[in-house]
């Protein structure tokens, strides 16, 4: 079956602009995690979705948000960009949520000039 | 507050030789405790997870919650096991994940 998949896998943005970046669950998966990896702080979490309601959060500025659809596909938004938003950004799909049976797309790499 | 340390940034070993790879975490319940692995220009996929208590590619890692340790461990190093792994836990087992920043495994032939 097909993977996770995310789009754009590459993205450049000025500061003060906003991104939104889409993540295509594995079929039939209905929890979406969105997480940002950085060579300062690692990867963190940023939001799980789960049939449509955002389940978890995790300690981000309001700046992050995200929303998923009826079809589990899920998109986050950066408002304002800043500098230090510049990161991989993984999402990682699951059928419930279930740590140990998550599964990473590949990333988009978000680079803020 | 939650916390995974993983005090190696860099492990250098030759091949055949064992590897242990360290994690120690910080959590007041009972967390479930994961190694992630990632692979160059891979994605990052689990590797292993403490409850299965399972071998996977000759690694184990064993939860000593005394030490509030899940160090993983391989006999004899091969060149593909060169990666960048990350511990990870969670409270129990549900997202979100905790991660630790990494240690790069470089095999040396």
């Amino acid at each position: 079956k097909a993977g996770v998949t995310q789009t754009p896998r590459y993205l450049i943005k000025t500061r003060g602009q906003q991104v939104t970046l889409s993540c295509s669950p594995i079929s039939g998966h209905r929890s979406v995690s969105w997480y940002q990896q950085t060579p300062g702080q690692g990867l963190q979490f940023l939001f799980e979705y789960f049939s449509e309601t955002q389940r978890n959060k995790g300690n981000f500025p309001g700046r992050f948000s995200g929303r998923q659809f009826s079809n589990s596909r899920s998109e986050m938004n950066v408002s304002t960009l800043e500098l230090g938003d510049s990161a991989l950004y993984l999402c990682a799909s699951s059928l419930s949520g279930r740590a140990g049976e998550q599964y990473f797309g590949p990333g988009t790499r978000l680079t803020v000039t | 507050a939650q916390r995974v340390t993983q005090p190696e940034k860099l492990l250098s070993v030759f091949k055949g030789a064992p590897v242990e790879l360290k994690c120690n975490y910080s959590y007041s319940g009972s967390p479930e405790l994961f190694w992630y692995v990632q692979y160059s220009r891979q994605r990052l996929q689990l590797l292993l997870r403490h409850i299965s208590r399972e071998s996977i590619k000759g690694f184990t890692a064993d939860l000593n919650k005394g030490e509030t340790s899940f160090h993983l461990k391989k006999p004899f190093a091969q060149e593909e096991d060169s990666a960048m792994y990350y511990c990870a836990l969670s409270h129990s087992g549900n997202t979100p994940l905790v991660f630790g920043k990494g240690t790069r495994l470089s095999v040396i032939a």
